[in-house]
């Protein structure tokens, strides 16, 4: 079946520490997105990637990280630098019609202790 | 800039009542219009979409219009049941920005037995 896999489902890390969540989709689709997801809110931009090789900043980049090396993959990294990393993460991926909806992973959840 | 305003939640209904969750929006073009669910820590998944004005799509009960007139996009469902239960997020995209989406701050919609 074609989707777009997140893991882990749960992350556990430490401060200071540097994580990284995999986002892996197998539907040829060239554009992938992260968002960070807080308690009770909407859906915020942390980067996107409309090609292989290539990948833009989107609202809220500072402390994270991201490549993308392959059409399939798209990990973040999560930096010490992020201030208040703990939150939800979605991954998504769109195919290059014009109005072609996204297509959401099931979300890694980020606790950090 | 673009923008997406949803009714604030939480909305609480009774089985069977009929649902009317309201979203506006403001573009710079003409944007492709999305309503989206995400069920309790899952991803979100796509419900309905519209991609120009006066088309309505549906799924699973649930309806929404394009309204360019007035900039609506409005989700309604004739009779709802607890397996709704979920928060619904309005979303929109340019043909000239790919498919980024910005989103509404969603909708929690709780429904009683």
């Amino acid at each position: 079946d074609g989707g777009i896999t997140q893991s882990p489902k749960y992350l556990f890390r430490k401060e200071g520490q540097n994580v990284t969540l995999s986002c892996e989709q197998n539907l040829n689709h060239d554009a992938m997105y992260w968002y960070r997801q807080d308690p009770g809110q909407g859906l915020r931009l942390i980067y996107y990637s409309q090609i292989v090789n290539d990948f833009q900043k989107g609202d809220i980049a500072e402390g994270y990280s991201v490549s993308r090396e392959k059409k399939e993959s798209f990990p973040l990294t999560v930096t010490s630098a992020q201030k208040n990393p703990t939150a939800f993460y979605l991954c998504a991926s769109s195919g290059d019609s014009l109005g072609n909806e996204q297509f959401f992973g099931p979300g890694t959840r980020l606790t950090v202790l | 800039g673009n923008s997406v305003t949803q009714m604030e939640g939480p909305v609480t209904l009774s089985e069977e009542a009929f649902l009317t969750i309201n979203c506006t929006y403001t573009a710079t073009g003409y944007p492709s219009l999305f309503w989206y669910v995400q069920y309790p820590g899952e991803g979100l998944q796509l419900l309905l979409k519209a991609t120009k004005a006066d088309d309505k799509g549906s799924n699973k009960g649930f309806e929404a219009t394009y309204r360019k007139e007035t900039t609506s996009f409005h989700l309604e469902k004739g009779s709802v049941q607890v397996s709704d239960s979920a928060v619904y997020f309005c979303a929109l995209s340019l043909n000239n920005a790919g498919n980024m989406l910005t989103f509404g701050g969603g909708t929690r919609l709780m429904v009683k037995p």
